[in-house]
């Protein structure tokens, strides 16, 4: 079965400094993967998505960039985090465009 | 318009009882139809798809009506455990060249009260 890994579950970190937050799937291959971000008591903002290697999608301007080195690896990164970067950090996979997404558990990420 | 909408709630209701709620669409084309749950400060889950035909699963019933563009999901004999945030899924089509994917609603919050 196909399973979803996504880490740190928590993340503190201040002003300035940078991210990398990684998410793996496993059981699969050629997977749809995504990042969103969820503020507090909002829906979900799709960042990126990407339908294979090397290859990603951005939806809004923003100070993050996302990375797939590998089939079934998807990295999000920022240089400098700002204030406005906190928030709850999904990766999702899913089998193609309109398949439904599976969900990592997430990550708290809080600017200090 | 917003391109898939629902009712924010809260939607408090006594455990047992029966309660529906719906999602609209914007783009009479879509196709794939989705209802997630998502518990406070977990990530969503998949809870079912919604067919054409409308399909049942357990206490839980999904309908699509595509000529009004919205689908429903009915809870019946509500558990205390049924107390969740309940999003909306649909595939909303880009012609401008956007994302081509899942577009999720900002979901509808349910209590049940014991």
């Amino acid at each position: 079965s196909q399973t979803i890994h996504q880490w740190p579950a928590t993340l503190v970190q201040p002003v300035g400094s940078p991210l990398s937050l990684e998410c793996t799937v496993e059981g699969t291959s050629n997977p749809n993967l995504y990042w969103y971000r969820q503020a507090a008591g909002r829906g979900l903002q799709l960042l990126f998505y990407s339908v294979g290697i090397g290859q990603i999608s951005s939806e809004v301007p923003q100070n993050l960039s996302a990375s797939r080195p590998q089939d079934r690896q998807f990295i999000l990164s920022s240089k400098k985090l700002l204030l406005s970067d906190s928030g709850f950090y999904l990766c999702a996979w899913s089998q193609g465009a309109y398949q439904p997404q599976h969900f990592g558990d997430g990550t708290r990420l809080s600017i200090l | 318009r917003k391109e898939v909408e629902q009712d924010p709630g809260p939607f408090n209701v006594p455990e047992g009882a029966t309660v529906a709620f719906n999602c609209t669409y914007s783009n009479s084309a879509s196709q794939s139809f989705f209802w997630y749950r998502q518990d406070c400060r977990k990530e969503p889950k998949l809870l079912m798809s919604v067919y054409s035909s409308g399909n049942e699963d357990g206490r839980f019933t999904a309908q699509l009506n595509r000529a009004s563009q919205y689908i429903s999901l009915l809870i019946r004999d509500s558990k205390l455990s049924d107390s969740a945030t309940y999003l909306c899924v649909v595939n909303i089509l880009d012609a401008g060249g956007g994302a081509d994917g899942l577009t999720f609603g900002k979901g509808t919050h349910l209590i049940i009260q014991p």
